[in-house]
């Protein structure tokens, strides 16, 4: 069965670090979302992006947030300069359709900004 | 704005019982789909069961079943059978079926297996 695909399970940084968050969708799907949860607490939507480019955002993602999809396959999240309050579990979705019905996760990042 | 309560933070069951999961939403749109996701503790998350909003028949999967009831803008998830592999948290989530739409999740509900 097809799957979403994160990668690294767990980073680890420090406070005014940039790191990215790597995903690998599904092969057909066209439509690519990251979703943020801070322990504890309820999912929430980051961004969604499509045709390289970002559809929509929340009010979560702010300029220190920023996506792409470098080569066709990968699509990343990046975080310019971590806070504390950026640890959280982050989830990359996609889906086929554009109604997001269809959509899969992946396992998770957990990122933890010390 | 659409919006999913789930009021039960945390809910047990004993082993081999049935359990049911609460979920209300509220949208003024008629074109939506409302699914339950499982996260154990390894925190992915794994879909359970989707409803669309469209059909009136109550979506089921194994042991796992909904009661929706679309005038009343609930989504409740029944668990037959329960197994200690079902515990973990339950998230109602709801999405309209436009162009580019994103998941509106609940709080959760933490599901206790007792044996």
């Amino acid at each position: 069965e097809p799957e979403v695909t994160q990668t690294p399970s767990h980073q680890v940084t420090q406070m005014g670090q940039e790191v990215i968050l790597r995903c690998v969708p599904i092969s057909n799907h066209l439509y690519f979302y990251w979703y943020r949860q801070i322990l504890g607490q309820k999912v929430e939507f980051l961004v969604s992006f499509y045709n390289n480019e970002i559809s929509e955002k929340s009010e979560i993602f702010d300029d220190q947030f920023s996506v792409e999809r470098p080569d066709g396959s990968n699509f990343t999240l990046k975080i310019r300069s971590t806070k504390l309050e950026d640890s959280a579990m982050y989830f990359c979705a996609s889906s086929y359709s554009p109604s997001n019905t269809e959509a899969f996760f992946g396992q998770g990042t957990r990122l933890t900004v010390v | 704005a659409q919006t999913v309560t789930q009021s039960q933070p945390e809910m047990s069951v004993q082993e081999a019982e049935t359990v049911t999961l609460s979920c209300t939403y509220d949208t003024s749109e008629s074109d939506y789909y409302l699914f339950w996701y499982k996260q154990p503790p390894s925190r992915q998350m794994i879909l359970v069961i989707r409803q669309e909003a469209y059909k009136q028949q109550n979506a089921t999967e194994n042991r796992f079943s909904v009661n929706f009831q679309k005038a009343a803008k609930s989504f409740s998830l029944k668990i037959s059978d329960s197994q200690l592999g079902d515990a973990a948290m339950y998230f109602c989530a709801l999405i309209l079926g436009n162009y580019g739409q994103n998941f509106v999740f609940g709080p959760g509900t933490r599901l206790s297996v007792l044996p």
